[in-house]
């Protein structure tokens, strides 16, 4: 089993509409995770850093579920822009802050 | 403006050849690592130093070396002992704690 494991879609979505996609990760000792946007051929940009109460930032909402050791992204109000591929990363600081990616969600936003 | 460089963006080069991709930051961050990336697939870490004159292997550091004499620098080379070269590679650095990472631009390395 891979430590970090994300749905790789791609996820079709209406212009407008909702997208959620999860993340699960196998080190229940897991102790800071965060969302990245990666475009096509560029470098990852930090989306979100994902907080155990889970938190909102414009149309991007967070959650974090310890029980079941999985985080999700939801997206409301879909935009053209929204296009691109989402990776969660998980850190365990212990190990030397090693933070470990899941392979990305695809997403794709159609008119 | 604070951020992290890495260059050049595109290097090709000739199989059996080494090659040192360049990554510098201005952010006083005292972490910094490398991640490859092939296509349509994640991250995965190759080295990474948490402090000046200290690195750590990461999952996949067979056919790289690093150094870090400077706390700005951590250049990676890429030695013919790699056997699958050919990659995107990405530069990253954060600060203490559980500071989420900062990425360079990357570089494309072509071998053939």
């Amino acid at each position: 089993r891979k430590e970090v494991e994300q749905d790789p879609g791609p996820f079709n979505v209406p212009e407008g509409a909702t997208v959620a996609f999860n993340c699960t990760y196998s080190n229940s000792a897991s102790q800071s995770f965060f969302w990245y946007r990666q475009d096509c051929r560029k470098e990852p940009k930090l989306l979100m850093s994902v907080y155990s109460s889970g938190n909102e930032d414009g149309r991007f909402t967070a959650q974090l579920n310890r029980a079941s050791q999985y985080i999700s992204l939801l997206i409301r109000d879909s935009k053209l822009s929204d296009s691109a591929t989402y990776l969660c990363v998980v850190a365990y600081w212990a190990a030397g802050n090693k933070l470990t990616f899941g392979g990305g969600t695809r997403v794709l936003v159609k008119p | 403006d604070g951020g992290i460089t890495q260059s050049p963006k595109y290097l090709f080069r000739k199989e059996g050849q080494n090659v040192t991709l360049s990554c510098e930051q201005n952010l006083n961050h005292d972490a910094m690592y490398w991640y490859r990336q092939d296509p349509g697939q994640g991250l995965r870490l190759i080295y990474y130093s948490q402090i000046v004159n200290d690195f750590q292997k990461g999952d996949i550091a067979e056919g790289y070396s690093v150094s870090r004499e400077k706390k700005e620098s951590f250049p990676l080379t890429v030695t013919s002992a790699q056997k699958n070269p050919t990659a995107f590679y990405l530069c990253a650095s954060s600060g203490t704690g559980a500071s989420p990472l900062h990425f360079g631009n990357g570089t494309r390395l072509t071998v053939t």
